[in-house]
């Protein structure tokens, strides 16, 4: 069964810094994973995928991920902290493939400090 | 616009009601979901369809029933087995056999008391 681990549930970075939301899984098929961000009481909103293709994923807002095979991980970036970054995010994998369903992690709450 | 419509964004029961909330999407996808939100919890799939007629139980379908009459509408209800339904409540939608995106709706927040 799939599965995925975010770690820290909460985050914490300086307006201009770097920011690094961690994520982990575990598939028993090349997966497709995935970046959701969430503003509050809204719903989620695609900010990259991975699907086999180039393993450095470009998304919206200025965000990235990389695909690391050997770690099992898809980590997320963003080279320079924005305060409209403020949010919840959250990483997801694929099922086998025929299954269309998603399993998420449990989140981080990204916080930006002006 | 194409999207996902929920409604109504809060909603408000006296313990022992059902309460259904409604779901709807203009993408042509085949696929739709029903998901719990509870804080720090992630989110937890309760129903999901491939196709219009058929449906499957999520990983916490207990107190829920779902229908798919139709490819657009997927309501949700939430009977008075539920236990604990006071959550956020988020619908998605999918095109099968492809990268297995969904888009998600606004949400609903339903409040039992």
């Amino acid at each position: 069964a799939q599965s995925v681990t975010q770690l820290g549930s909460h985050v914490s970075v300086s307006e201009g810094a770097l920011v690094l939301l961690r994520c982990n899984y575990s598939s028993s098929v090349p997966p497709y994973l995935f970046w959701y961000v969430q503003y509050p009481n809204q719903g989620l909103q695609l900010l990259l995928k991975y699907t086999s293709a180039a393993t450095l994923v470009k998304g919206i807002n200025g965000f990235e991920a990389e695909f690391k095979k050997s770690e099992t991980s898809f980590h997320l970036t963003k080279p320079s902290a924005h305060m409209s970054d403020a949010a919840e995010y959250f990483c997801a994998v694929s099922g086998d493939f025929g299954n269309e369903k998603l399993t998420f992690g449990t989140g981080t709450r990204l916080t930006i400090i002006p | 616009d194409g999207g996902i419509t929920q409604s109504p964004k809060y909603l408000f029961r006296k313990e022992g009601q059902n309460v259904t909330l409604s779901c709807e999407q203009n993408l042509n996808h085949d696929a739709m979901y029903w998901y719990r939100q509870d804080p720090g919890q992630g989110l937890r799939l309760i129903y999901y369809s491939q196709i219009v007629n058929d449906f499957q139980k999520g990983d916490i379908a207990e107190g829920y029933s779902v229908s798919r009459e139709k490819k657009e509408s997927f309501p949700l209800t939430v009977t008075s087995a539920q236990k604990n339904p006071t959550a956020f409540y988020l619908c998605a939608s999918s095109i099968t056999g492809t990268s297995y995106e969904q888009y998600f709706g606004p949400g609903t927040r339903l409040t039992v008391t």
